[in-house]
C-alpha cells in the first residue's frame, strides 16, 4: 500500500524543547517537502529535499532543521529558535521534475 | 514574488447549486497550476493539474479553467454534495533559476447544506 505517513499525529512541545515530526514515503519519489499551514492560511514552504543528502531552504526555515539520510525519511526538526511553532505540518514528495506532490495526512504540533 | 490568491475565503450552497471557486496569481510565468481538496485535520488531494499551454481540464463533476495572460484560474463543481463540503486550495508551480517552487493560495472553505 503506497503512500506517505507522517508520526505523530498529534505533538506537543515544552517550551524550549526541540521536537522532531517523522515523514516517510514509499513512492520512490526523489523530492520531499514540507510545509507548515497556519489556521485559515494556504501552505508555506520549511525545507525542500530534491536528492538524498541535498536540501534546500524554503520561505521559513528559521528554528527549523532537517536531514535527508535516506530516500524514504525527511524528518523535520522543531527546534526551541522557533518561537511559535503552533501549526499544522504537512509533508509531500514528488517524482523529480513540476510533478503533482503526494501529500502525507499531516501533524499537528501544540505548545504546552 | 509571487503571491496567490483566492476569493471567497468561504462559500455555503444548498445541495445541488454549482460551486465557483477564484484563484489569481500576480506572475503569469507559471509552468502549471494545481487545485487540491483538503478535509479538516487532513492532508492535501489533488483534484486537477492544468499545464500553462492548457485552457482547461476535466474530472467527472469539476472543471478547471486557466487564463495564464490575465493570472486567473477557475474550479467549476457541478450539482454540489455535502461530500463536496471542504477548503479547495489553488498552487501555481514555478522554474526559477533560484529553485522550482509551488506557491499555494489561503483556500476557500465550501460548505454544502442538504
Amino acid at each position: 500500500d503506497g503512500g506517505i505517513t507522517q508520526s505523530p499525529k498529534y505533538l506537543f512541545r515544552k517550551e524550549g524543547q526541540n521536537v522532531t515530526l517523522s515523514c516517510e514515503q514509499n513512492l520512490n519519489h526523489d523530492a520531499m517537502y514540507w510545509y507548515r499551514q497556519d489556521p485559515g492560511q494556504g501552505l508555506r514552504l520549511i525545507y525542500y529535499s530534491q536528492i538524498v543528502n541535498d536540501f534546500q531552504k524554503g520561505d521559513i526555515a528559521e528554528g527549523y532543521s532537517v536531514s535527508r539520510e535516506k530516500k524514504e525519511s525527511f524528518p523535520l526538526t522543531v527546534t526551541s529558535a522557533q518561537k511559535n511553532p503552533t501549526a499544522f505540518y504537512l509533508c509531500a514528495s514528488s517524482p523529480q521534475g513540476p510533478r503533482t506532490q503526494y501529500f502525507g495526512p499531516g501533524t499537528r504540533l501544540l505548545v504546552l | 514574488k509571487q503571491e496567490v490568491t483566492q476569493i471567497p475565503a468561504a462559500l455555503s450552497v444548498p445541495e445541488g447549486e454549482n460551486l465557483v471557486l477564484n484563484c489569481s496569481f500576480t506572475d503569469s510565468a507559471i509552468y502549471n497550476l494545481q487545485w487540491f481538496r483538503q478535509d479538516p485535520g487532513k492532508g492535501l488531494t489533488s483534484l486537477l493539474l492544468i499545464q500553462s499551454s492548457q485552457r482547461e481540464q476535466t474530472s467527472g463533476r469539476l472543471n478547471a479553467s486557466l487564463d495564464k495572460s490575465s493570472g486567473r484560474s477557475t474550479l467549476y463543481i457541478a450539482a454540489s454534495q455535502p461530500g463536496d463540503s471542504a477548503t479547495y486550495l489553488c498552487a501555481v508551480y514555478e522554474i526559477k533559476a533560484a529553485g522550482n517552487k509551488l506557491t499555494f493560495g489561503g483556500g476557500t472553505r465550501v460548505l454544502v447544506k442538504p
